[in-house]
Order: structure tokens, then C-alpha cells, then sequence
């Protein structure tokens, strides 16, 4: 089994709808990440936290919001989707690093294919 | 501002024609440089990390070296399951935001 699920893997929706993308992970780490990847443009951070009562944003988080259910459970939603937001979404994960707050190795989902339409 | 440059944006190779992929940046104190390899319709998956200049890291048919402007991703004698876009990140040292940017990518093909 994965160790960095999220759902769905594929969703198309229309201008203005409420969406929400799940990602579950066991490999028992508190941080988690949500990430958009664009042709030409790389991945860029969208939030991210460090535990259950840690949310932080990252460069791009305008138009979006997340929740962390659990520390499995992070999910990211769009609360009125425009056709701007169509990319790949990428939840990742990664335990603490050597150093402090160190970036240690993320580990990555399969990805969302979100289309607005 | 950080940036990321990777280059060549695409490379096609022969099987056993030995190259590099070059990761530039400019970052505001360097605190970590990362390669990822990304297969279509995947998630990254990591390579390596490199803290400091001069550090070499291996993993069978790749080598990542790190300088203090670049880091270059060796491939010896490429096999056609090397084919993959390969991702290189640098994380800055900006206190507690986890600033990582990453680079577009080298998109490697590897010809049987």
C-alpha cells in the first residue's frame, strides 16, 4: 500500500464550486505539505504543517485553505474554484530534520489532476 | 529573491552515453540543495540532499555534486529506466518559513 494517498486522483469541476482534495499517509510523520505543479513553472507551496495545531502558509495560498483532521489527515480545499487553479496538487510529507527545523526528505503522493472549468 | 535554474530543460541520451543535469541557484544562505526524480503521472521521489560545498553523494548509476553556485546530477552509463524528469530544490535559510524552490526540471530520456 502507498504510504502517501490522496483522493481523488482526477476531478474536473466548473467556475465558482466548493472542492476539497484528501491526502492520507501512515508513515507516521507530522509534517505535511500541499503543493501545485504548473507547466514551465515547478512546484510551489501552498500551506503546510508541522503538527495537528500547526498551519502555516506558503507562497501561494490565496484562494485556498486546509485543514489538519489528524496527523494522517490533511486535505485542502478551494473554496470557490477558479479555472486559474487547474494543475497537479501534490500532498507530501517528511519527518523532522537533523537540525531543528532542518528540511528533511519529503515524500509525495500521487498527485490530483484538478481541472476548472 | 531564490531562484532555480535547471538546464537542459530536455536530454535525450543513448543507453551508456554518460552526461550531467545542472542545477543553478541563487539563495540567500543556503541551508539545504535536494534532486527529485518525477516519473509521469507520479510524485517526486527523493534522491539526495547536499548541505555544503563540495559534498558528492551516489546511488547506483547517479552522482549529485554541490559548489557554491551550482550542484550537477551525474548519470554513468543510463539505462532507459533512468528516463524521467529530474528535479532539483533549495531550501534558504529564512528562519522558520520552510522556503524550499524548486526548478522546472530536466526532462531525461534515455534511447535503448
Amino acid at each position: 500500500d502507498a504510504d502517501v494517498t490522496q483522493t481523488p486522483r482526477n476531478r474536473i469541476t466548473k467556475t465558482g464550486k466548493r472542492i476539497m482534495l484528501e491526502c492520507s499517509q501512515t508513515k507516521g510523520h507530522d509534517r505535511m505539505y500541499w503543493y501545485r505543479q504548473d507547466p514551465g513553472l515547478g512546484l510551489r507551496l501552498i500551506y503546510y504543517s508541522f503538527d495537528v495545531k500547526d498551519i502555516n502558509k506558503g507562497e501561494i495560498s490565496d484562494g485556498y485553505s486546509v485543514s489538519r483532521q489528524a496527523q494522517a489527515k490533511f486535505s485542502l480545499s478551494l473554496e470557490s474554484a477558479i479555472p486559474n487553479q487547474t494543475a497537479l496538487y501534490f500532498c507530501a510529507t517528511s519527518d523532522l530534520g537533523t537540525s531543528g527545523d532542518a528540511y528533511n526528505e519529503q515524500f509525495f503522493g500521487p498527485g490530483t489532476r484538478l481541472t476548472v472549468l | 529573491e531564490d531562484q532555480v535554474t535547471q538546464s537542459p530543460e530536455a536530454l535525450r541520451l543513448q543507453e551508456g552515453e554518460s552526461s550531467s543535469l545542472n542545477c543553478s541557484y541563487t539563495v540567500s544562505g543556503l541551508r539545504g540543495l535536494f534532486w527529485y526524480r518525477q516519473d509521469p503521472g507520479k510524485g517526486p521521489e527523493f534522491l539526495f540532499t547536499l548541505y555544503s560545498a563540495g559534498e558528492e553523494k551516489e546511488k547506483e548509476r547517479l552522482k549529485a555534486t554541490l559548489t557554491k553556485k551550482e550542484s550537477f546530477l551525474h548519470i554513468t552509463a543510463p539505462k532507459p529506466e533512468d528516463s524521467a524528469t529530474y528535479l532539483c530544490a533549495v531550501q534558504a535559510r529564512s528562519g522558520g518559513y520552510q522556503k524550499v524552490t524548486f526548478g522546472i526540471g530536466t526532462k531525461l530520456q534515455v534511447i535503448p
